[in-house]
């Protein structure tokens, strides 16, 4: 069974405080992804990685970046958290190109607070 | 960006009743997949459709793709608890690559048992 494992299910941080938000998977992914997700607007993409130290920009990039040193393991960078950036925030992994359906598998979530 | 809407946005039903949720792009999609998230879990893939008109079904669900490849639904027959959820769909485009989805809003379905 693939596994997606982030770091906390639940995580309190203050405005202006550096966060990072880790994201493992076991099943060789080469494509990661990190989502946001509030009600009423679903899951929006902030960034995706297709191989080792590439990133690409999702929808909503601004205030977050992104670091893939290991294909395993991608990491979510809030520089200076901000209030508006309390949400669930969901990791997920696939394979590359066509293979299979190119399912995502996601992670349980990370509900980040910002006080 | 492409986007997909997704109505509706909440649905309540009694146990047993049908269930229909519909999502709609303004350009041609290469593919849509539905994911299922129960109540304070992650969301779960479904299914792919990926061919004009195409028609899959998994026991009660029933997912159609249209002809123009613009829209897409998921039908629960006789819907039972265990469908409680949101359901998502998401769609890929030609030029936004093979990787990228784009989640639509997602449907909310509670039931009355």
């Amino acid at each position: 069974d693939v596994k997606v494992t982030q770091s906390s299910r639940y995580l309190v941080k203050r405005t202006g405080e550096k966060v990072f938000l880790e994201c493992v998977q076991d099943m060789d992914h080469e494509n990661m992804f990190w989502y946001r997700q509030d009600p009423g607007l679903g899951l929006r993409l902030i960034y995706f990685s297709y191989d080792v130290k590439m990133k690409e920009k999702g929808d909503i990039p601004e205030g977050y970046s992104v670091s893939r040193e290991k294909k395993e393991r991608f990491s979510l960078i809030l520089e200076s958290a901000s209030t508006n950036q309390t949400s669930m925030y969901l990791c997920a992994s696939s394979f590359l190109g066509t293979k299979r359906d190119n399912e995502q598998f996601f992670g349980p979530g990370t509900r980040l607070t910002v006080l | 960006g492409q986007q997909v809407m997704q109505i509706p946005q909440y649905q309540h039903v009694q146990e047993g009743e049908d269930f229909t949720t519909y999502c709609n792009s303004s350009t041609t999609l290469s593919n849509i997949q539905w994911y299922k998230q129960r109540p304070g879990g992650h969301p779960v893939f479904l299914i792919q459709l990926v061919k004009s008109g195409e028609v899959k079904k998994q026991k009660r669900l029933t997912f159609q793709f249209g002809e123009a490849k613009k829209n897409s639904s998921l039908h629960i027959t006789a819907t039972q608890t265990t469908d409680v959820g949101t359901y998502f769909c998401a769609g890929r485009w030609e030029n936004q690559g093979a990787q990228k989805l784009v989640f639509g809003q997602g449907t909310r379905l509670t039931i009355n048992p």
